[in-house]
Protein backbone atom coordinates (compact mmCIF):
# COMPACT_ATOMS: atom_id res chain seq x y z
CA UNK A 1 0.00 0.00 0.00
CA UNK A 2 1.45 3.41 -0.37
CA UNK A 3 2.55 5.52 2.19
CA UNK A 4 0.90 8.97 1.29
CA UNK A 5 -1.77 11.03 1.54
CA UNK A 6 -2.70 13.53 -1.06
CA UNK A 7 -5.64 15.17 -2.13
CA UNK A 8 -8.14 13.92 -4.42
CA UNK A 9 -8.31 16.94 -6.98
CA UNK A 10 -7.63 20.69 -6.92
CA UNK A 11 -7.43 23.51 -9.19
CA UNK A 12 -4.75 26.21 -10.28
CA UNK A 13 -4.81 29.50 -12.19
CA UNK A 14 -2.56 29.95 -15.27
CA UNK A 15 0.56 31.54 -14.06
CA UNK A 16 -0.04 31.30 -10.25
CA UNK A 17 2.25 28.58 -8.21
CA UNK A 18 0.09 25.59 -8.05
CA UNK A 19 1.41 24.19 -4.06
CA UNK A 20 0.47 20.41 -4.22
CA UNK A 21 0.44 18.79 -0.16
CA UNK A 22 1.42 15.32 0.42
CA UNK A 23 1.16 13.52 3.92
CA UNK A 24 3.26 10.77 4.72
CA UNK A 25 3.23 10.41 8.34
CA UNK A 26 4.67 6.81 8.68
CA UNK A 27 8.09 7.71 6.78
CA UNK A 28 10.89 6.07 7.92
CA UNK A 29 14.98 7.89 8.36
CA UNK A 30 16.18 6.28 5.12
CA UNK A 31 13.13 6.55 3.26
CA UNK A 32 13.17 9.80 0.56
CA UNK A 33 10.13 11.52 -1.24
CA UNK A 34 9.38 11.44 -4.40
CA UNK A 35 7.47 13.38 -7.01
CA UNK A 36 6.29 12.17 -10.00
CA UNK A 37 3.45 13.26 -12.66
CA UNK A 38 1.52 11.82 -15.62
CA UNK A 39 -0.16 13.05 -18.23
CA UNK A 40 -2.40 12.21 -19.66
CA UNK A 41 -2.34 8.94 -21.85
CA UNK A 42 1.90 8.89 -21.11
CA UNK A 43 3.45 6.96 -18.49
CA UNK A 44 4.76 9.33 -15.10
CA UNK A 45 7.39 11.77 -15.64
CA UNK A 46 10.13 11.88 -13.09
CA UNK A 47 9.94 15.67 -11.06
CA UNK A 48 11.57 15.75 -8.15
CA UNK A 49 13.39 14.20 -5.07
CA UNK A 50 14.53 15.42 -1.58
CA UNK A 51 15.27 13.88 1.44
CA UNK A 52 14.97 16.15 4.52
CA UNK A 53 16.42 19.73 2.99
CA UNK A 54 14.34 21.65 0.45
CA UNK A 55 14.81 20.75 -3.28
CA UNK A 56 14.44 22.64 -6.29
CA UNK A 57 15.02 22.43 -9.87
CA UNK A 58 13.68 23.11 -13.21
CA UNK A 59 10.54 22.14 -13.32
CA UNK A 60 9.33 22.13 -9.22
CA UNK A 61 10.33 22.99 -5.49
CA UNK A 62 9.99 20.53 -2.87
CA UNK A 63 9.49 21.35 0.67
CA UNK A 64 9.40 19.09 3.59
CA UNK A 65 8.71 19.71 6.68
CA UNK A 66 11.67 19.35 9.24
CA UNK A 67 9.68 16.35 10.87
CA UNK A 68 9.43 15.24 7.82
CA UNK A 69 5.66 13.80 7.56
CA UNK A 70 4.57 16.25 4.90
CA UNK A 71 5.76 17.73 1.62
CA UNK A 72 4.69 20.16 -0.79
CA UNK A 73 5.50 20.48 -4.01
CA UNK A 74 5.47 23.65 -5.82
CA UNK A 75 4.98 24.25 -9.19
CA UNK A 76 5.82 28.43 -9.44
CA UNK A 77 4.54 29.34 -12.82
CA UNK A 78 1.93 26.74 -13.33
CA UNK A 79 0.89 26.44 -17.31
CA UNK A 80 -1.97 24.41 -18.80
CA UNK A 81 -0.07 21.81 -19.93
CA UNK A 82 0.92 21.03 -16.27
CA UNK A 83 -2.48 19.42 -15.66
CA UNK A 84 -1.72 16.35 -14.93
CA UNK A 85 -1.95 13.47 -12.44
CA UNK A 86 0.54 14.05 -9.66
CA UNK A 87 1.58 11.20 -7.39
CA UNK A 88 3.56 11.82 -3.90
CA UNK A 89 6.14 8.77 -3.23
CA UNK A 90 8.05 7.60 -0.63
CA UNK A 91 10.86 5.17 -0.85
CA UNK A 92 14.29 4.31 -0.08
CA UNK A 93 16.96 6.38 -2.95
CA UNK A 94 18.16 2.78 -4.70
CA UNK A 95 14.70 0.80 -4.22
CA UNK A 96 13.79 -1.05 -6.73
CA UNK A 97 9.83 0.02 -7.41
CA UNK A 98 7.93 2.90 -6.87
CA UNK A 99 4.25 2.54 -5.03
CA UNK A 100 1.76 4.97 -6.20
CA UNK A 101 -1.30 6.39 -4.50
CA UNK A 102 -4.58 7.81 -6.56
CA UNK A 103 -2.25 11.07 -6.75
CA UNK A 104 -3.55 14.49 -7.34
CA UNK A 105 -5.50 15.63 -10.27
CA UNK A 106 -4.51 19.23 -10.82
CA UNK A 107 -6.37 21.13 -13.22
CA UNK A 108 -4.38 24.23 -14.76
CA UNK A 109 -7.40 27.04 -15.75
CA UNK A 110 -6.89 30.08 -17.82
CA UNK B 1 18.17 10.30 -27.71
CA UNK B 2 14.72 7.39 -27.62
CA UNK B 3 13.14 6.69 -24.62
CA UNK B 4 11.70 4.24 -23.58
CA UNK B 5 9.84 1.89 -26.46
CA UNK B 6 6.98 -0.03 -26.18
CA UNK B 7 5.04 -2.11 -28.68
CA UNK B 8 2.34 -2.40 -29.53
CA UNK B 9 0.35 0.50 -28.38
CA UNK B 10 -3.31 -1.07 -28.04
CA UNK B 11 -3.92 -4.59 -28.17
CA UNK B 12 -7.52 -6.49 -28.24
CA UNK B 13 -7.43 -10.03 -26.42
CA UNK B 14 -10.25 -12.53 -25.71
CA UNK B 15 -10.37 -13.87 -22.62
CA UNK B 16 -8.36 -16.83 -22.17
CA UNK B 17 -5.89 -16.00 -24.62
CA UNK B 18 -2.27 -15.09 -23.96
CA UNK B 19 -0.55 -12.02 -24.58
CA UNK B 20 3.21 -10.85 -24.99
CA UNK B 21 3.96 -7.35 -24.36
CA UNK B 22 7.32 -5.61 -25.54
CA UNK B 23 9.87 -3.13 -24.03
CA UNK B 24 13.33 -1.20 -25.23
CA UNK B 25 14.59 0.26 -22.91
CA UNK B 26 16.22 3.65 -22.53
CA UNK B 27 20.03 3.85 -23.90
CA UNK B 28 22.27 3.00 -20.90
CA UNK B 29 20.09 1.66 -18.90
CA UNK B 30 20.01 -1.52 -18.25
CA UNK B 31 17.43 -2.58 -15.95
CA UNK B 32 13.37 -2.53 -16.62
CA UNK B 33 10.18 -2.65 -14.66
CA UNK B 34 6.64 -3.58 -15.83
CA UNK B 35 3.77 -1.66 -14.16
CA UNK B 36 0.37 -2.21 -14.62
CA UNK B 37 -2.33 0.65 -14.20
CA UNK B 38 -5.82 0.22 -13.99
CA UNK B 39 -8.46 2.91 -14.92
CA UNK B 40 -8.42 5.71 -13.09
CA UNK B 41 -5.73 4.28 -10.27
CA UNK B 42 -2.09 4.48 -9.74
CA UNK B 43 0.23 1.77 -11.39
CA UNK B 44 1.10 -1.15 -9.28
CA UNK B 45 4.44 -3.03 -9.65
CA UNK B 46 4.47 -6.38 -11.12
CA UNK B 47 8.13 -7.43 -11.31
CA UNK B 48 11.54 -6.21 -12.42
CA UNK B 49 14.32 -7.37 -14.51
CA UNK B 50 18.55 -6.91 -13.91
CA UNK B 51 20.81 -9.25 -15.91
CA UNK B 52 18.00 -11.04 -16.98
CA UNK B 53 16.89 -12.24 -13.89
CA UNK B 54 13.66 -11.29 -11.87
CA UNK B 55 14.87 -9.20 -8.99
CA UNK B 56 11.72 -8.02 -7.27
CA UNK B 57 8.04 -9.23 -7.65
CA UNK B 58 4.80 -7.41 -7.22
CA UNK B 59 1.90 -8.94 -5.36
CA UNK B 60 0.71 -10.63 -9.16
CA UNK B 61 -0.44 -14.06 -9.60
CA UNK B 62 2.06 -16.47 -12.02
CA UNK B 63 0.00 -16.08 -14.59
CA UNK B 64 2.65 -13.16 -15.19
CA UNK B 65 5.71 -13.83 -16.31
CA UNK B 66 8.65 -11.36 -18.02
CA UNK B 67 11.88 -12.24 -19.47
CA UNK B 68 14.79 -9.62 -19.74
CA UNK B 69 17.08 -10.06 -23.58
CA UNK B 70 20.79 -9.65 -23.20
CA UNK B 71 20.24 -6.28 -25.11
CA UNK B 72 18.47 -5.45 -21.83
CA UNK B 73 14.93 -5.03 -23.93
CA UNK B 74 12.20 -7.19 -21.88
CA UNK B 75 9.13 -9.02 -22.23
CA UNK B 76 5.50 -9.41 -20.64
CA UNK B 77 3.93 -12.46 -20.63
CA UNK B 78 -0.02 -12.58 -19.36
CA UNK B 79 -1.21 -16.25 -19.48
CA UNK B 80 -4.95 -17.37 -19.66
CA UNK B 81 -6.44 -13.63 -19.68
CA UNK B 82 -8.95 -12.29 -17.62
CA UNK B 83 -11.16 -9.03 -17.96
CA UNK B 84 -9.46 -7.88 -14.90
CA UNK B 85 -6.52 -7.70 -16.79
CA UNK B 86 -7.52 -5.22 -19.17
CA UNK B 87 -5.27 -2.08 -18.01
CA UNK B 88 -2.13 0.05 -18.96
CA UNK B 89 1.01 -1.51 -18.94
CA UNK B 90 3.67 0.23 -18.36
CA UNK B 91 7.80 -0.23 -18.82
CA UNK B 92 10.08 1.84 -16.91
CA UNK B 93 14.11 1.70 -17.29
CA UNK B 94 16.81 2.53 -15.27
CA UNK B 95 20.79 2.45 -14.96
CA UNK B 96 21.13 0.09 -11.99
CA UNK B 97 22.84 2.06 -9.05
CA UNK B 98 21.68 5.83 -9.98
CA UNK B 99 18.40 6.14 -7.73
CA UNK B 100 15.22 7.26 -8.44
CA UNK B 101 16.35 9.87 -11.36
CA UNK B 102 17.03 7.25 -13.63
CA UNK B 103 13.54 5.95 -14.01
CA UNK B 104 12.06 6.53 -17.64
CA UNK B 105 8.64 5.15 -18.30
CA UNK B 106 7.12 4.14 -21.41
CA UNK B 107 3.94 5.57 -22.72
CA UNK B 108 2.36 1.87 -22.34
CA UNK B 109 0.54 -0.49 -24.03
CA UNK B 110 -3.19 -0.51 -23.65
CA UNK B 111 -4.50 -4.25 -23.45
CA UNK B 112 -8.61 -4.51 -23.44
CA UNK B 113 -9.47 -8.11 -22.75
CA UNK B 114 -12.94 -9.08 -24.07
Amino acid sequence: DAKTTQPTSMDCAEGRAANLPCNHSTISGNEYVYWYRQIHSQGPQYIIHGLKNNETNEMASLIITEDRKSSTLILPHATLRDTAVYYCIVRMEYGNKLVFGAGTILRVKS
Amino acid sequence: DAGVTQSPTHLIKTRGQQVTLRCSPKSGHDTVSWYQQALGQGPQFIFQYYEEEERQRGNFPDRFSGHQFPNYSSELNVNALLLGDSALYLCASSPIGQGNYGYTFGSGTRLTVV
